[in-house]
């Protein structure tokens, strides 16, 4: 099946640094990826929408020049938390869509970032 | 209000018995149902995709959607102690990419 990594799986810093988080397709080209995030309790949050090779969208309320997404390439995306502070805590999870699923909604979750920002 | 109300739980159930997991929703633009297990520090897997209204069954999973009443539920049949996971409904609009998720039902099946 199709299969999503994400790196690292658990990352603490402390406020005022930079996190990049990893997002690959292991098994199929991605052209769509979405990047989540969840804090306690709470639903997964949309941030942003890539396709490869063009700028992210990013959902009302999401800073794009704090989350910096890239998707460079079909199997890759990845996302940058710049200058992390303690609220930017939570869960962050990226999905993402292949061509095969074109017709369907059908995205395969990597198994999520915890950042802890001191 | 949410767009997307779910019952955050904890279920608890007996194996073998039937469970019965639901979401309501506000917006009448959403066509697309779906139903997400979640493991704990792992991300969601796809377990049921509906279009519209009516009846899905996938082994001892049915999703059922009625649009009429903005209501969708998901019943597994003869739950078993690996069931127990957090279930997330999500909801799309036709022609758009965007998921809206509810909060998830946390359910826990015990031997």
């Amino acid at each position: 099946g199709a299969v999503v990594s994400q790196h690292p799986s658990r990352v603490i810093c402390k406020s005022g640094t930079s996190v990049k988080i990893e997002c690959r397709s292991l098994d199929f080209q991605a052209t769509t990826m979405f990047w989540y995030r969840q804090f306690p309790k709470q639903s997964l949050m949309l941030m942003a929408t890539s396709n490869e090779g063009s700028k992210a969208t990013y959902e009302q309320g999401v800073e794009k020049d704090k989350f910096l997404i890239n998707h460079a390439s079909l199997t890759l995306s990845t996302l940058t938390v710049t200058s992390a502070h303690p609220e930017d805590s939570s869960f962050y999870i990226c999905s993402a869509r292949g061509l095969e699923a074109l017709n369907t909604d059908t995205q395969y979750f990597g198994p999520g970032t915890r950042l802890t920002v001191l | 209000q949410k767009e997307v109300e779910q019952d955050p739980g904890p279920l608890s159930v007996p194996e073998g018995a039937i469970v019965s997991l639901n979401c309501t929703y506000s917006n009448s633009a959403f066509q697309y149902f779906m139903w997400y297990r979640q493991y704990s520090r792992k991300g969601p897997e796809l377990l049921m995709y509906t279009y519209s209204s009516g009846n899905k069954e996938d082994g001892r999973f049915t999703a059922q959607v009625d649009k009429s009443s903005k209501y969708i539920s998901l019943f597994i049949r003869d739950s078993q102690p690996s069931d127990s996971a957090t279930y997330l409904c999500a909801m799309k609009a036709g022609g758009g990419n965007k998921l809206t998720f509810g909060t998830g039902t946390q359910l826990k099946v015990e031997l």
